[in-house]
């Protein structure tokens, strides 16, 4: 089956700089490849996906990319704010609607003003 | 859309007794649901895959008796947690994806925060 390792375990940054955050996955049929974002007491929400047809997606602070052959996919979240402190996953997935997530093991971010 | 609601949010219960949690989406049909449990700290396990019409799929280690699932409709899976003991306390969290809507993703419920006394 899937497996997603995910590093660092925990990041702490200062606000107005980058994060980034890999996760490698070994299932080179997976396909999609979703980062969730977590704060305490809530379900993960969805705050950027991609799919492997395309190497880099971009919305607004956030960004990830894709290296299909290295098996690895990163997100980058530039000039942090306070409120991007949360635990952040990344997953991946086949892709069809009945296909299952395997989820990385969690980064938790710390923005400190 | 793709919205996921999970109720309760939260619920305490003695040992011994069941626990029903609820996981709907609100507009969509989804013929697949996922069940996830999440202890403090770590990432979300895969429990099962509930699918309407059909049995769950559980995943290796997980007691098929002792976590329920029944998906009796499109928008409609629960998860019991028959007699129920301290070590069932737990975060659990349902997931589910809009067939027609794949670029939305998967969608996840608020979770519910399961403690046995």
């Amino acid at each position: 089956g899937e497996n997603v390792e995910q590093h660092p375990s925990t990041l702490s940054v200062q606000e107005g700089d980058s994060a980034v955050i890999k996760c490698t996955y070994s299932d080179s049929a997976s396909n999609y490849f979703p980062w969730y974002k977590q704060e305490l007491g809530k379900g993960p929400q969805l705050i950027i996906d991609i799919r492997s047809n395309v190497g880099e997606k971009k919305d607004q602070r956030i960004a990830v990319t894709l290296n299909k052959t290295a098996k690895h996919f990163s997100l980058h979240i530039t000039e942090t704010q306070p409120e991007d402190s949360a635990v952040y996953f990344c997953a991946a997935s086949r892709g069809a609607a009945g296909n299952k997530l395997t989820f990385g093991g969690g980064t938790r971010v710390l923005v400190k003003p | 859309g793709a919205v996921v609601s999970q109720h309760p949010s939260w619920v305490i219960c003695k040992s011994g007794t069941s626990v029903k949690i609820e996981c709907r989406s609100l507009d969509f049909q989804a013929t697949t649901m996922f069940w996830y449990r999440q202890f403090p700290k770590q990432s979300l396990m895969l429990m099962a895959t509930s699918n309407e019409g059909s049995k769950a799929t559980y995943e290796q280690g997980v007691e098929k008796d002792k976590f329920l699932i029944n998906h009796a409709s499109l928008t409609l899976s629960t998860l019991t947690v028959t007699s129920a003991h301290p070590e069932d306390s737990s975060f659990y969290i349902c997931s589910a994806r809009n067939p027609d809507r794949p670029s939305y993703g998967y969608t996840f419920g608020s979770g519910t925060r399961l403690t046995v006394v």
